[in-house]
């Protein structure tokens, strides 16, 4: 039963190089979710979706791209990457709402991402 | 103004004791859900308890219960019967709203469980 995953789970990268988070689910979950947490602090959204082909932005976006091609994929792009970019990323999924249920996200274990 | 105040950063408890973890909320909605996370050492986040706003009855899994206060816009994690394994951060969260799926997250609170 996998769940989130989230590939690679540690990274480090050069100020201005590109790269991409992976993070797929296989619960068939519709909405799914990019977090970052910044030591001692709680989660910060990024960007979020409700469904194949519909992004949206969160908290804190500047700097990420995402895309929503399928259900179960949902990668996280981060361009020209800069030391304030260094993080521990969470990706999240949760099944569709019906009012105000308990329908939790569920997290992948996290990618791990220094910016030197 | 913070939507979710987690007020103790850290606190040591003692192995058996019972232990109670504070989140207090802001919203104007009358329509809201809260969630307790766990984030252990290792990193992954693990969903503990969620309590509903109309819900009638505290929520209770296991060794977790919600003291749920709505008037004082509190909900309180307490952890019964504490063990050395829930030694970890613990965050508090929000929805606001019947079709909101983002969650407010609060600052955390860092527990260890002394044996």
């Amino acid at each position: 039963n996998a769940g989130v995953t989230q590939t690679p789970k540690f990274r480090i990268l050069k100020i201005g190089q590109s790269m991409t988070l992976q993070c797929t689910q296989d619960m068939n979950h519709n909405y799914m979710y990019w977090y970052r947490q910044d030591p001692g602090m709680g989660l910060k959204l990024i960007y979020y979706s409700v469904g194949a082909g519909i992004t949206d932005k969160g908290e804190v976006p500047n700097g990420y791209n995402v895309s929503r091609s399928t259900t179960e994929d949902f990668p996280l792009r981060l361009e020209l990457a800069a030391p304030s970019q260094t993080s521990v990323y969470f990706c999240a999924s949760s099944a569709s709402l019906t009012g105000v249920r308990n329908q939790p996200q569920h997290f992948g274990d996290g990618t791990r991402l220094s910016i030197l | 103004a913070q939507k979710i105040t987690q007020t103790q950063p850290g606190m040591f408890v003692q192995e058996k004791e019972a232990v109670t973890l504070d989140c207090t909320y802001d919203t104007s909605d009358p329509s809201y859900g809260l969630f307790w996370y766990k984030q252990p050492s290792s990193g992954e986040m693990i969903f503990l308890i969620y309590q509903g706003s109309y819900d009638q009855q505290n929520a209770t899994e296991g060794r977790y219960s919600l003291n749920f206060q709505k008037a004082r816009k509190s909900a309180n994690l307490v952890i019964s019967a504490s063990q050395l394994g829930d030694s970890a951060m613990y965050f508090c969260a929000m929805r606001e709203g019947p079709s909101n799926y983002q969650l407010i997250w609060g600052a955390g609170t860092k527990l260890i469980i002394k044996p």
